[in-house]
């Protein structure tokens, strides 16, 4: 499975939009982008992936560039909940599921 | 839906000591897995299940972890016997099925000290 390189950590105000970057420029054609984020003291929780289209639902936006090797995840307007640590994964479609995390972007927002 | 649920909450064991873990995945989710986390690491994964068969245990160390997933439902991880580095927080989750469009869910985890 491809790498991921994500900034260690990013501050975002109350209400304003959190974009929180990926690069994966080792990523193959059937490889998927996933998300998933970790708020203090829980498990990851699953926010959005995609193949090579954009994508939305309603917690974020996920923008793939089109050379697939960076994305950017998009939070419209981050609330204080939103403060946590985001893990951008690259996986197969012929894997099994299994997702392998990296160390994320801690993200703080802030009132 | 109910989420996964783990038990217990915390532990605190002695080194040397055994130590068990279980999950009780989404009803219907046929896919389980066990992941560990260092505090300032993300999860990694250790163990997947597929239905009550093993699909991927390259990163479980066999000689003092163990797992089963009896009837394809439950699943226990045991420690025996823990080392000092195994201080982490145990994840399990869960999917529908083991593949690529089947995001995971993950419970809370076990918060587990060893001294």
């Amino acid at each position: 499975d491809a790498k991921t390189t994500q900034p260690t950590s990013m501050d975002c105000a109350e209400g304003r939009a959190a974009n929180l970057p990926c690069n994966h420029s080792t990523i193959s054609g059937n490889e998927y982008v996933y998300w998933y984020r970790q708020i203090h003291s829980q498990g990851p929780q699953y926010i959005i992936h995609g193949l090579k289209n954009n994508e939305t639902n309603e917690m974020a936006s996920l923008i793939i560039t089109e050379d697939r090797k960076s994305s950017t995840l998009i939070l419209p307007h981050a609330t204080l909940r939103d403060t946590a640590v985001y893990y951008c994964i690259v996986g197969g479609s012929s894997n099994t599921g299994k997702l392998i995390f990296g160390q994320g972007t801690t993200l703080q927002v802030k009132p | 839906e109910a989420g996964v649920a783990q038990s217990p909450r915390y532990k605190i064991i002695e080194k040397r000591q055994s130590v068990a873990f279980w999950c009780n995945p989404i009803s219907g989710h046929a896919t389980l897995y066990w992941y560990q986390q260092i505090l300032g690491q993300g999860p990694k994964l250790l163990i997947q299940f597929q239905n009550n068969g093993v699909v991927d245990d390259s990163q479980l160390p066999k000689d003092r972890f163990s797992a089963e997933r009896l009837k394809g439902v439950d699943s226990t991880l045991k420690i025996q016997p823990a080392k000092l580095e195994d201080s982490a927080v145990y994840l399990c989750a869960s999917s529908l099925e083991g593949s690529y469009n089947s995001p995971l869910h993950f419970g809370n985890g076990t918060r587990l000290t060893v001294t």
